[in-house]
């Protein structure tokens, strides 16, 4: 069974910092990867997918990174700004013909003026 | 485009009655999912459909039914609400095509409490 685990929890960081968070997966036999961002009371807001034969995908200030063989993917936001406060999710999508997403719980970010 | 809606935006339901959560896209969309939202628990799918007229359920089924007779419809429907189902409802949907990127479009979800 394919489990998403995302570390750290909660984030917190003053503004204009470069971060990094982690996403590990347990099964490697992945279809995509999904960076999500979710507002306080809001819905889920795609941010970058990652084939499973991309390495990398970039938008804007953000960078998503996926190691397949060793259940990893970071996602990497540079020059933090107070806006790029929320939760971030990571889901994956296993091969194989089924389309359902496995979660991870997130990570809180607060980016501190 | 809307993309994907969800109504109501909140609901209250006592214990035992019976309700349906609406869903719609307008992308043309093959596959259209419901999830739940739980703190300490993320999101956990309930039922999903590869197209209309075809259904099937996620990791946490019970208590709920779906159908899909239309492309763009999908309502979650509630028998007897208990408690334990008070939480946020995600819709999301995605394109089915063989090769496709499947990125999925998500709703802005519905708060349940069921008291």
């Amino acid at each position: 069974k394919q489990e998403v685990t995302q570390i750290p929890a909660a984030l917190s960081v003053p503004e204009g910092e470069n971060l990094v968070l982690n996403c590990s997966f347990t099964d490697s036999a992945i279809y995509n990867l999904q960076w999500f961002r979710q507002d306080p009371g809001k819905g889920l807001t795609s941010l970058l997918l990652i084939q499973s034969s991309q390495r990398e995908q970039t938008s804007g200030r953000l960078n998503a990174s996926l190691d397949k063989s060793s259940g990893r993917s970071t996602l990497y936001i540079a020059a933090s700004q107070p806006g790029d406060s929320a939760t971030y999710l990571c889901a994956v999508k296993a091969q194989g013909g089924s389309e359902k997403l496995v979660f991870g719980k997130g990570t809180k970010l607060t980016v501190n003026p | 485009n809307a993309g994907v809606t969800q109504t109501p935006k909140f609901q209250v339901l006592k214990t035992g009655q019976s309700m349906t959560l609406q869903c719609a896209q307008d992308m043309n969309h093959e596959y259209m999912s419901w999830y739940r939202q739980d703190p300490g628990m993320g999101l956990r799918l309930i039922h999903y459909s590869v197209g209309a007229g075809i259904t099937d359920q996620g990791e946490v089924p019970n208590g709920y039914n779906v159908s899909r007779s239309t492309t763009e419809d999908f309502p979650l429907r509630l028998l007897s609400a208990a408690p334990s189902q008070t939480s946020v409802y995600f819709c999301a949907s995605s394109y089915s095509l063989a090769g496709g990127p499947y990125e999925q479009y998500f709703g802005p979800g519905t708060r349940l409490t069921v008291t």
